[in-house]
């Protein structure tokens, strides 16, 4: 079965740069597109990041999106961070049957 | 802009049935798949289920296959989501999601228990 994984939590400081890395157990996580989801505490997700790249509008350019084919993975890179960038973030993607996966989400700790 | 009203979600005992239902407005609902995405208490995202935009094709989780069942009625932009033999794994806050650029809409409680 595909699996995606990520780091169970990461932390970084006000201001600074932040990558959670998303990594596909098997195939290539370049053959479906890669989402990315932002879950406040006690909100549900919202999209921050769709089509391995894109933003939807109102999703401020600190997000960015990238596929890294050599090692299998996805990832969400947050620049200038903020507190309110504290959250849980999941990836998504589709095995061969079009079933989704999604990663089993990672903290990130604005300190 | 794009919204997502869940309803259904109760208390139900092991082995009863429920039926959600997801109302959306705010864009056009027949051009897109739609989604079923449950999350159990303090646990992460689950994929239940999804449904081409006619209805013509549709998708299951091997954890609800065969107890599930996704529909949709695009002339009252509606998406529903029958559960039968209900099971206390399937305690969750459950969310419908629309395709494309993914929205969310806030979720409606299932609790199983007897």
């Amino acid at each position: 079965n595909f699996m995606l994984t990520q780091p169970h939590s990461v932390s970084e400081s006000p201001g600074k740069t932040v990558t959670i890395s998303c990594t596909g157990s098997s195939g290539s996580i370049a053959s479906s597109f890669v989402q990315w989801y932002q879950q406040r505490p006690g909100s549900a997700p919202t999209t921050v990041i769709y089509e391995d790249y894109k933003r939807p509008s109102g999703v401020p350019d600190r997000f960015s999106g990238s596929i890294d084919s050599s090692s299998n993975s996805a990832s969400l890179t947050i620049s200038g961070l903020k507190a309110e960038d504290e959250a849980d973030y999941y990836c998504q993607s589709s095995d061969d049957t079009k079933h989704w996966v999604f990663g089993g989400g990672t903290r990130l700790t604005v300190l | 802009e794009v919204q997502l009203v869940e309803s259904g979600g109760v208390a139900a005992q092991p082995g009863g049935s429920l039926r959600l239902s997801c109302a959306a407005s705010g864009f056009i609902f027949d051009d897109y798949t739609m989604y079923w995405v449950r999350q159990a208490p303090g646990k992460g995202l689950d994929w239940v289920s999804l449904i081409s935009w006619d209805g013509s094709r549709t998708y299951y989780a091997d954890s609800v296959k065969g107890r599930f069942t996704v529909s949709r009625d695009n002339s009252k932009a509606s998406l529903y989501l029958q559960m039968n033999s209900l099971r206390s794994e399937d305690t969750a806050l459950y969310y419908c999601v629309k395709g494309g650029i993914l929205a969310w809409g806030q979720g409606t409680l299932v609790t199983v228990s007897s």
